[in-house]
């Protein structure tokens, strides 16, 4: 079964405009770590936020905040006031064992949205 | 945020040749490094997990001969493609990782074997 996915292959906004992008995740663990990252074409992987398993609110970075249903297992990125600097690929991924002080867990990725904001 | 440097990030190198990729971490320890093999419009591709000191320890289909893993210290692993041919040519991304929660990534380096 899939780690991370991500149904959205693609998606477009305008400016200005909020844009959700859907991850949902599976995993027994009771401890994990969700993170959503930005590669744009440049290749490099730029991390935006993240949310812990055991969190109680929803994980806010600027524009940037994770919409985490635990019981769903999703992690919707939300970003406010699309820019166009926001057009690239947006990563889910997930870390199980994910406490703090573990060298152990690998990041899980999901396939990736291409998100494309026009003016 | 923390920073991990990777060089280089293009190389054209001919067929049967080794390519060394280096990734740092420049200021914080990296208890643990993986590194990444990504296609074009395509998902993050673990090779291998690496901890300093200690071997590496490669994903399932990766071929250990053909992708060196060297962690040498707590702040620098190097990933060689030995003999290589134009299907080993893919963007390669290491990611280090602290004590702490979050995987920091470098560059990347974008392989071309012609």
């Amino acid at each position: 079964a899939q780690k991370i996915t991500q149904t959205q292959p693609g998606m477009f906004v305008q400016e200005k405009e909020a844009v959700t992008l859907d991850c949902t995740y599976d995993t027994s663990d009771p401890s994990y770590g969700l993170f959503w990252y930005k590669q744009p074409s440049s290749g490099e992987m730029i991390f935006l936020i993240y949310q812990g398993s055991y969190d109680q609110q929803n994980a806010t970075e600027g524009r940037y905040s994770l919409n985490f249903q635990k019981a769903r297992k999703s992690a919707n990125l939300v970003i406010s006031a699309s820019q166009l600097g926001d057009s690239a690929m947006y990563f889910c991924a997930m870390r199980e064992r994910a406490w703090r002080g573990s060298t152990l867990g690998r990041l899980y990725f999901g396939r990736g949205t291409q998100l494309t904001v026009w003016p | 945020g923390a920073v991990v440097s990777q060089h280089p990030s293009r190389v054209i190198c001919k067929s049967g040749t080794s390519v060394k990729i280096e990734c740092r971490s420049l200021d914080f320890q990296a208890t643990t490094m993986f590194w990444y093999r990504q296609f074009p419009k395509k998902s993050l591709m673990l090779m291998a997990t690496s901890n300093e000191g200690s071997k590496a320890t490669y994903e399932q289909g990766v071929e250990k001969d053909k992708f060196l893993i060297n962690h040498a210290s707590l702040t620098l692993s190097t990933l060689t493609v030995t003999s290589a041919h134009p299907e080993d040519s893919s963007f390669y991304i290491c990611s280090a990782r602290d004590w702490g929660i979050e995987a920091f990534f470098g560059q990347g380096t974008r392989l071309t074997v012609v």
